[in-house]
């Protein structure tokens, strides 16, 4: 799986728009770029994923490269909830086989 | 729909003892994974199941660590002997086979076992 690349802090005003960046510049055609976080001490919890378009669901957009070689997760209005680390994986989404590797993330902290 | 428990929540044992963790997967997924975060560093695979089979089992750090799943269902991780270095939180994932099937593919984690090793 290729590897990525985070900051590793951040910091964003409650209300406004997180963006959470993420380099993959080895990234291969048929990897998938997943965003997952971790609040506290809690599970990870998934957020997003796509492959080569724009996605968008309740929690997130998921913003992608046309070279695919970088990616930006977007939290459009974020809470004080949304202060968690937050992980950007690259990995081959091959049926049984979806082992997520780690890095160290991007500690995420919103300021009320 | 209950989601991925684990048991216990936190273990505190000393070196030399054994503790075995147990996980719960959501009902109906076959993939069952186990993680740990050790102190300050990031999260780790250790191992992989489809139903009663071990997948891969490549992050498993040595022959201290045994983990089953019998019948497909739950699943076990037990560390015998504990080492000091074995304190940190362990985290069970689950996920159906298919990606799609649910609508994303996602592992879903329970919420981890913190083991201290004294």
């Amino acid at each position: 799986d290729a590897k990525t690349t985070q900051p590793p802090s951040m910091d964003c005003a409650e209300g406004r728009a997180a963006n959470l960046p993420c380099n993959h510049s080895t990234i291969s055609g048929n990897e998938y770029v997943y965003w997952y976080r971790q609040i506290h001490s809690q599970g990870p919890q998934y957020i997003i994923h796509g492959l080569k378009n724009n996605e968008t669901n309740e929690m997130a957009s998921l913003i992608i490269t046309e070279d695919r070689k970088s990616s930006t997760l977007i939290l459009p209005h974020a809470t004080l909830r949304d202060t968690a680390v937050y992980y950007c994986i690259v990995r081959v989404e091959v049926i049984g086989a979806q082992k997520l590797v780690f890095g160290q993330g991007t500690r995420l902290t919103i300021n009320p | 729909e209950a989601g991925v428990t684990q048991f216990p929540s936190h273990s505190v044992i000393e070196k030399g003892q054994t503790v075995t963790l147990r996980c719960d997967p959501i009902s109906g997924h076959d993939n069952l994974y186990w993680y740990r975060r050790v102190m300050g560093k990031e999260i780790k695979f250790l191992l992989h199941f489809v139903k009663e089979s071990k997948q891969d089992e490549s992050g498993m750090p040595n022959n201290r660590f045994l983990a089953e799943r019998t019948g497909g269902t739950y699943s076990t991780l037990k560390v015998q002997p504990a080492e000091l270095e074995d304190s940190g939180v362990y985290f069970c994932a689950s996920s159906q086979v298919r990606p799609g099937t649910s609508g994303t593919g996602e592992l879903f984690f329970g919420e981890g076992s913190r083991l201290t090793v004294l």
